[in-house]
């Protein structure tokens, strides 16, 4: 059973601070990792891929992985109040025959940031 | 709009009626996923889809839910004599290929059918 766990929240940060959000998995052969940000009543929008162990920059996201540890963070740097969402890590194990598997998402954390 | 569309955005039926729920991929994309976020719930997985092909079900419930993507037109589940407990919103995504050596391409998501069931 590929289960992923996130701390539901609220996480409250404040404005220009670093928002950091955890994820851990169950299954030790996920290979895909995802962060997607998810608005109320809109659909989840992707904000960061990363397959490889260590630091993946984009602009204010820094996406971590360790796969030993079987966990994937997220680094929200000089977070702004638009930022307030909630995030859903999302991990993908392939199957057999190399092709993409449906995702397996965490529930969310809900993170408010403060002005 | 070159996004993932889903059509109707929002839907109303009355227990016992069918639902059906559309989906046209990102263009270049001919890989479909479905997706179901019951109120206070995560988001499940339900089904894969390429072309005239399920590759993966494990999802769906065993009765009642179809799905289909045909060679011509856009990728419809298919909920038959619903119930309220089907109140949700079921999201589709797209990406542009099956994934490659264990890895699996980004998916990007529609904006969602909102399904009320009375």
């Amino acid at each position: 059973q590929k289960e992923v766990e996130q701390n539901s929240g609220p996480l409250s940060v404040p404005e220009g601070a670093i928002a950091s959000l955890n994820c851990t998995y169950s299954d030790r052969g996920s290979q895909s990792f995802f962060w997607y940000r998810q608005y109320s009543g809109k659909s989840p929008e992707l904000i960061m891929s990363i397959y490889s162990n260590g630091d993946k920059e984009d602009g204010r996201f820094t996406a971590q992985l360790n796969k030993a540890s079987q966990y994937v963070s997220l680094l929200i740097r000089d977070s702004q109040p638009s930022d307030s969402a909630t995030y859903l890590c999302a991990v993908n194990v392939p199957y057999s025959g190399g092709g993409a598997d449906g995702l397996t998402f965490g529930k969310g954390t809900h993170l408010i940031i403060q002005p | 709009n070159a996004g993932v569309m889903q059509n109707p955005r929002h839907l109303v039926r009355r227990r016992g009626q069918e639902a059906r729920l559309r989906c046209s991929p990102m263009k270049g994309h001919s890989h479909v996923y479905w997706y179901r976020q019951l109120p206070e719930e995560g988001l499940k997985f339900m089904v894969y889809l390429q072309k005239e092909n399920i590759i993966d079900e494990s999802g769906m419930p065993k009765e009642r839910f179809s799905a289909e993507f045909p060679k011509e037109g856009p990728s419809i589940l298919r909920i038959q004599q619903v119930v309220r407990g089907d109140s949700a919103a079921y999201f589709c995504a797209s990406s542009p290929s099956a994934g490659t050596a264990g890895y699996s391409y980004e998916q990007y998501f529609g904006p969602g059918t909102r399904l009320t069931v009375t």
